[in-house]
């Protein structure tokens, strides 16, 4: 069984500060990493993906990979009311996508 | 909105009753999956479907039965469901099976079990 973990929080942050969302996984195979956003009632909404080392950045969202440690995090700068939901961090298996479950993030105005 | 369209939007049944759950996406993607997600928790996958071929069945319970009649739709056929069954049912597709391909979601099928 691959086990992918989160936070569930809450993570609650001030508007206009970075959020940090953290996932380890335990698959050393595994070579492709996914954030979605779900806001509640709703599916989810691929936000990033991931496949090297290192950083890559899309607008306010910057992912961020390290294999060696098995760590994958996203970060929101400038973090807006409306980025309020819950962050899934997923992990590629050949066919299979594993999930986290969640980390819940509040964005306070 | 998604590009992969779920119908019905929501769906209030008996345990006696059949009923269908439809999953279509023309985005040309060879590989479609179906979730179940129950309230604060994560998508738990069901199947997966690569190039029309059932190519992973999670142990799911035989009143869930799919269907892929062609690469642009997933059915879900469902007989004689539980009050437990009932829950956000996730359609997905992926551009094929490789590694390297996100998975894009359908708005889902809330069900009900009564």
């Amino acid at each position: 069984q691959k086990e992918v973990e989160q936070n569930s929080g809450p993570l609650s942050v001030p508007e206009g500060a970075i959020a940090s969302l953290n996932c380890t996984y335990s698959d050393r195979v595994s070579q492709s990493f996914f954030w979605y956003r779900q806001y509640s009632g709703k599916s989810p909404e691929l936000i990033m993906s991931i496949y090297s080392n290192g950083d890559k950045e899309d607008g306010r969202f910057t992912a961020q990979l390290n294999k060696a440690s098995q760590y994958v995090s996203l970060l929101i700068r400038d973090s807006q009311p409306s980025d309020s939901a819950t962050y899934l961090c997923a992990v590629r298996f050949f066919n299979k996508f594993y999930f986290g479950s969640g980390t819940k993030l509040n964005v306070k105005p | 909105d998604t590009e992969v369209t779920q119908t019905p939007k929501h769906l209030v049944m008996g345990m006696t009753n059949k009923k269908s759950l439809k999953c279509e996406q023309h985005m040309g993607h060879r590989a479609m999956y179906w979730y179940k997600q129950k309230a604060k928790k994560p998508p738990e996958l069901m199947f997966v479907y690569s190039y029309e071929k059932l190519s992973i069945n999670e142990s799911v319970p035989s009143r869930f039965s799919p269907e892929c009649p062609n690469s642009s739709l997933l059915n879900l056929h469902l007989h004689a469901l539980q009050p437990e069954d009932s829950a956000l049912y996730l359609c997905a597709s992926s551009q094929d099976t490789k590694e390297s391909q996100p998975q894009h979601f359908g708005d889902g099928t809330r069900l009900s079990i009564l």
